[in-house]
């Protein structure tokens, strides 16, 4: 298996445009995780999906932040308007949560430059 | 509800002597409490974990203990290695919901 597969792996954009991050989970992986890490803030958890069903995203920072789960093999999360405080590394993780097994594998990360 | 909090911040050691790392919740059905190793640039991994059952888990150099009355949990490093130095996060979990987080620890073993 790949893991967590996360596209793309850097953005440089400028302040205004639409931002789309991509994800796609490890087979088998019924729970999918988007999170955002800077140095201030530490490791945030945004929204988190269930069998493509989003469960809770009242980490989602404000309306310019959307993400979607069309099937269980890919996720979104899109930032439109960017802004020069959304720079960050954005994590992508997924799990299969049971009454034994609940650890989160981790994507690479896209790390994100709103200039 | 269901912070975490992790301490310190950063630890410096020297290479041989042990890091402890420790991490304190407050929800009483947290029952899973898994440790992250950051590298610069790179992903979160995990390397342990424990469920509340469990007193006790080590693998090799590494060890987790658990605490539920006090509601602690702590990392143990012993012999460190340069390559121990990184970012380690603490976390906990219900089985039901997300993962909550501490802040981090910035461990640098100096050589």
């Amino acid at each position: 298996d790949a893991g967590v597969i996360q596209s793309p792996r850097h953005e440089v954009t400028e302040m205004g445009q639409e931002v789309t991050l991509r994800c796609k989970p490890i087979s088998g992986h019924d729970y999918l995780f988007w999170y955002r890490q800077t140095m201030m803030r530490g490791l945030e958890l945004l929204i988190y999906f269930n069998n493509n069903v989003p469960i809770d995203d009242s980490g989602m920072p404000e309306d310019r932040f959307s993400a979607k789960m069309p099937n269980a093999s890919f996720s979104t999360l899109k930032i439109q308007p960017s802004e020069p405080r959304d720079s960050a590394v954005y994590f992508c993780a997924s799990s299969f949560l049971d009454r034994t097994q609940e650890t989160q594998y981790f994507g690479p990360g896209t790390r994100l430059l709103v200039l | 509800g269901e912070n975490v909090e992790q301490h310190p911040s950063t630890l410096s050691v020297q290479e041989g002597d042990s890091a402890v790392i420790k991490c304190t919740y407050s929800d009483s059905a947290s029952n899973y409490f898994p440790w992250y190793k950051q590298e610069l640039g790179k992903r979160p991994q995990l390397i342990i974990d424990i469920r509340s059952n469990v007193g006790e888990k080590k693998d090799q150099r590494i060890a987790v203990t658990l605490n539920k009355t006090a509601k602690h949990f702590s990392l143990h490093i012993t012999e460190t290695q340069p390559e121990d130095s990184a970012v380690y996060f603490c976390a906990r979990g219900t089985g039901r919901r997300a993962l909550t987080f501490g802040s981090g620890t910035r461990l640098q073993v100096q050589p």
